[in-house]
């Protein structure tokens, strides 16, 4: 399977402050990178498609100008949470799929905003 | 759009009992449907999946049977042991490469000892 990590692993920020999370295939090269975020107790949402070199394609209800994505390399995707408020705390996964295999998720990023 | 429901939200049994999970999914394109087990706090690892061309797969005690007519899966755990308990989410998808997932809203698994 793919070896996939993220950093940070958990964060604390201020309301109105932009987080960046790291997603990196580190044994693959990913064209295409998912990004998900998973509220406490809840099911895993799919929020975007990153893919590398082109626009990210986000999913109904998403807002893109609030979630950037970039995809500048085939190893590494990265979430921006932009001015982040306390109803974007979450847990964040992204995920690199092999063709003809299945989805590996990265360890997810625990973002708390206060 | 893709939409997966899960049953039951809660899944008590008996050590050694069998557990089994329903998904269902409204999308007759989709072609890809994997289970993952989430421990707390930790990122979703999968435990079997299964493709349209296939009706049933087994891996040991797990075990996924698809039924592409009535658009159902299900995941089926023989001989139970309390590592088993955990929330499990089934997953549909077009499988084309560039399809991301749409889960099931999880089964909380509890094996009683």
């Amino acid at each position: 399977g793919a070896v996939v990590s993220q950093h940070p692993s958990r964060v604390i920020c201020k309301s109105g402050t932009s987080v960046k999370i790291e997603c990196r295939s580190l044994d693959f090269q990913a064209t295409t990178m998912f990004w998900y975020r998973q509220f406490p107790k809840q099911s895993l949402m799919l929020m975007a498609t990153s893919n590398e070199g082109s626009k990210a394609t986000y999913e109904q209800g998403v807002e893109k100008d609030k979630f950037l994505i970039n995809h500048a390399s085939l190893t590494l995707s990265t979430l921006t949470v932009t001015s982040a408020h306390p109803e974007d705390s979450s847990f964040y996964i992204c995920s690199v799929e092999l063709p003809g295999e299945t989805q590996y998720f990265g360890p997810g990023t625990r973002l708390l905003v206060l | 759009g893709e939409n997966v429901e899960q049953h039951p939200s809660t899944l008590s049994v008996q050590e050694g009992d069998s557990a089994v999970i329903k998904c269902t999914y409204s999308d007759s394109a989709s072609n890809y449907f994997p289970w993952y087990k989430q421990e707390l706090g930790k990122r979703p690892q999968l435990i079997i999946d299964i493709r349209s061309n296939v009706g049933e797969k087994k891996d040991q005690r797990i075990a996924v049977t698809l039924n592409k007519t009535a658009k159902h899966f299900s995941l089926h755990i023989t001989e139970t042991q309390p590592e088993d308990s955990a929330v499990y989410f089934c997953a549909a998808s077009g499988g084309g490469g560039a399809d991301g997932l749409t889960f099931g809203k999880g089964t909380h698994l509890i094996i009683q000892p």
